[in-house]
């Protein structure tokens, strides 16, 4: 059984296209984030749920938009979507520290 | 500002040989310190992490060392086997707060 699985794997899509990312973790925790890793594999959190509930919103443009419709699912949609959007998403859950991270969604914007 | 400075960026072991790298944060308040591994096309997959109330931490192959007066731990890959080769993660955190990362090292294992 997968414990943070995220859909799609690959995304390939046009500029000023809108994207959902989806994610669902079997692990129980009340702690799920959005992760972005570079191209120079740099890994930099996004955002962090807990219990449904936003709890840190980094410096990221409003076109990102988080959503948890249950403990157990973090959807991140994006609108308008940009050249410099094009990096690997990892989603990732946790309940006392330590975290595990499902297998991250390739977005390439064209 | 980055929290957390890990180096080297890149590293070449020989098989059988001990990998280590390093890292130093800023931020006394962070109390939980793991490492993670990457495979190419995979997630980052924790690896194994220490707490700062103790100086060494060992798993199979695998040691952490703390110095908690320096800011500074490392990992030490004792054996290093050509499996071992993918990039690794040192991060921190304090309570459940999102992970800081160092930027990575990429190993390379050659026989």
């Amino acid at each position: 059984d997968t414990a943070v699985s995220q859909t799609p794997k690959y995304l390939v899509t046009q500029m000023g296209n809108d994207k959902s990312i989806k994610c669902e973790q079997n692990l129980g925790h009340d702690t799920m984030y959005w992760y972005k890793q570079d191209s120079k594999k740099f890994l930099k959190i996004m955002f962090s749920y807990n219990n449904k509930e936003l709890i840190i919103n980094e410096t990221v443009p409003n076109r990102f938009s988080p959503k948890s419709p249950d403990k157990a699912h973090l959807n991140l949609h994006i609108n308008s979507l940009e050249l410099g959007d094009s990096a690997v998403y990892f989603c990732a859950s946790s309940q006392i520290n330590e975290q595990f991270f499902g297998p991250g969604t390739r977005l390439t914007v064209l | 500002q980055q929290q957390v400075k890990q180096s080297p960026q890149s590293l070449i072991v020989q098989k059988g040989g001990i990998s280590i790298i390093n890292c130093a944060y800023e931020n006394t308040a962070f109390d939980y310190f793991p490492w993670y591994q990457q495979f190419p096309g995979k997630g980052p997959a924790l690896l194994i992490a220490i707490r700062p109330d103790v100086s060494e931490k060992k798993e199979g192959r695998f040691t952490i060392s703390f110095n908690k007066s320096a800011k500074q731990f490392s990992l030490h890959i004792m054996d290093s086997q050509p499996g071992d080769s993918a990039t690794y993660f040192c991060a921190a955190l304090t309570g459940n707060t999102p992970l800081v990362f160092g930027k990575g090292t990429r190993l390379s294992v050659i026989a």
